[in-house]
Formats: C-alpha cells, sequence, structure tokens
C-alpha cells in the first residue's frame, strides 16, 4: 500500500541554520517522489521532484532532496534557512499501477523560520 | 501567465445550496484534478480527470460532481452544501497522466458552509 509520513509536524530554525524535514514513504512499485511548498493563503509550488535518476535532486530556493530506497527517505533539506523559507511543506509520492497512477500527500510540515 | 485559475477565491454558502468551482488551465495538460485541503490532513483527491470526456473518483467524492467538456476546463460541482464540506479547494494539472511531472497547482477557493 502506497503512504507517506512526514515525521514532524512543525519544526523551527533560526535564519542561517540548516534546516531538515523529514519524510518517509512506502509504496508497493517504483514510485516518483516530490516535495511542494505553500506559502500562506497561495497554492502549492513543486520544490523538487525524484523519477528514478539521481538519487540527489537539487530543487528552487537552495533546496535539496535525498532519496533513499534501503531507508525508505525522502527528507528535503537546505544549509541556511531563510526568513523566506517560513512556510508549509508536503511530501508527495506518486506511483503507476494496474489502475493507472495514484498521489498520495503527506500531512505537511510548517516551518517556522526564527531571526 | 500561464497557470492554472481557479474562481472564485472566497465563498460563503448556505447548507443545501449548490455552487459551481471553476478551474482553467492554460498549458495544455490532460491530467487536471481537484483536491481539497483541511488541517492536519494534507490534500486529498475528490476527482481528477486524464482527458476531455474521462473523468474518475478520488479520495473524497461523496457530494462533489465534475465533468470535464474541453481540455482547458474542470470544474468542480457541490450538489448540496454541508458545513463538512468547508475547507480549502485547490485545483491541479499535469501534463503526464502517470503524474511523474508533478503538478501545477491554482491558488485555491476557500469555501464556508454555514
Amino acid at each position: 500500500a502506497q503512504s507517506v509520513t512526514q515525521l514532524d509536524s512543525h519544526v523551527s530554525v533560526s535564519e542561517g541554520t540548516p534546516v531538515l524535514l523529514r519524510c518517509n514513504y512506502s509504496s508497493s512499485y517504483s514510485p516518483s517522489l516530490f516535495w511542494y511548498v505553500q506559502h500562506p493563503n497561495k497554492g502549492l509550488q513543486l520544490l523538487l521532484k525524484y523519477t528514478s535518476a539521481a538519487t540527489l535532486v537539487k530543487g528552487i530556493n537552495g533546496f535539496e532532496a535525498e532519496f533513499k530506497k534501503s531507508e525508505t527517505s525522502f527528507h528535503l533539506t537546505k544549509p541556511s534557512a531563510h526568513m523566506s523559507d517560513a512556510a508549509e511543506y508536503f511530501c508527495v509520492v506518486s506511483e503507476s499501477g494496474t489502475g493507472g497512477f495514484k498521489t498520495i500527500f503527506g500531512a505537511g510540515t510548517r516551518l517556522f523560520v526564527k531571526a | 501567465n500561464a497557470g492554472v485559475t481557479q474562481t472564485p477565491k472566497f465563498q460563503v454558502l448556505k447548507t443545501g445550496q449548490s455552487m459551481t468551482l471553476q478551474c482553467a488551465q492554460d498549458m495544455n495538460h490532460e491530467y487536471m484534478s481537484w483536491y481539497r485541503q483541511d488541517p492536519g490532513m494534507g490534500l486529498r483527491l475528490i476527482h481528477y480527470s486524464v482527458g476531455a470526456g474521462i473523468t474518475d473518483q478520488g479520495e473524497v467524492p461523496n457530494g462533489y460532481n465534475v465533468s470535464r467538456s474541453t481540455t482547458e476546463d474542470f470544474p468542480l460541482r457541490l450538489l448540496s452544501a454541508a458545513p463538512s464540506q468547508t475547507s480549502v479547494y485547490f485545483c491541479a494539472s499535469s501534463s503526464r497522466r502517470t503524474g511523474d511531472y508533478g503538478y501545477t497547482f491554482g491558488s485555491g477557493t476557500r469555501l464556508t458552509v454555514v
């Protein structure tokens, strides 16, 4: 069965310190994995995606994520947080099967950035 | 600007009223979908379409109808609004049916049912 677990509902960091948002997934097939960001009262914006190419994926705004199949994880990182990074982040898994494809969203992690 | 356009941005309905949430995309995407977002629950799929004339149910379809007469438009109809349908609704589109290109999202419709 397909599922996504974001391990932290809230993460708080100071500006200039590293960001780590954790995501574990389960999938019966070879999944595509995504991170989206949602700023207050806005739609979701694609940050980055993994689709069976390089396991380290670079996205927009300095974010990157590493696909670790053995750990079934796809954690999102950024070396240095900026105030503008404060938002909600969603880990998403999508897989194709006999019935078409299915996409599951994690519950989200809200990132707070302190000055 | 290319993208997904949702209207209205805000709506208040009385219980039992009906309404249509509009969604249009100008990217010639095959795949379109409707999600609802509720606190602590992420996004849940209501209905989706893999092309004009083809629609299917998602995870939470009850109380909603959709149609896809053109590639560009994918309206969501609430037949008889209930307080449980108070939520933020997002329309999303993708250029591949398998979904591995990622989605483009609209800016959302915040619906309150009283």
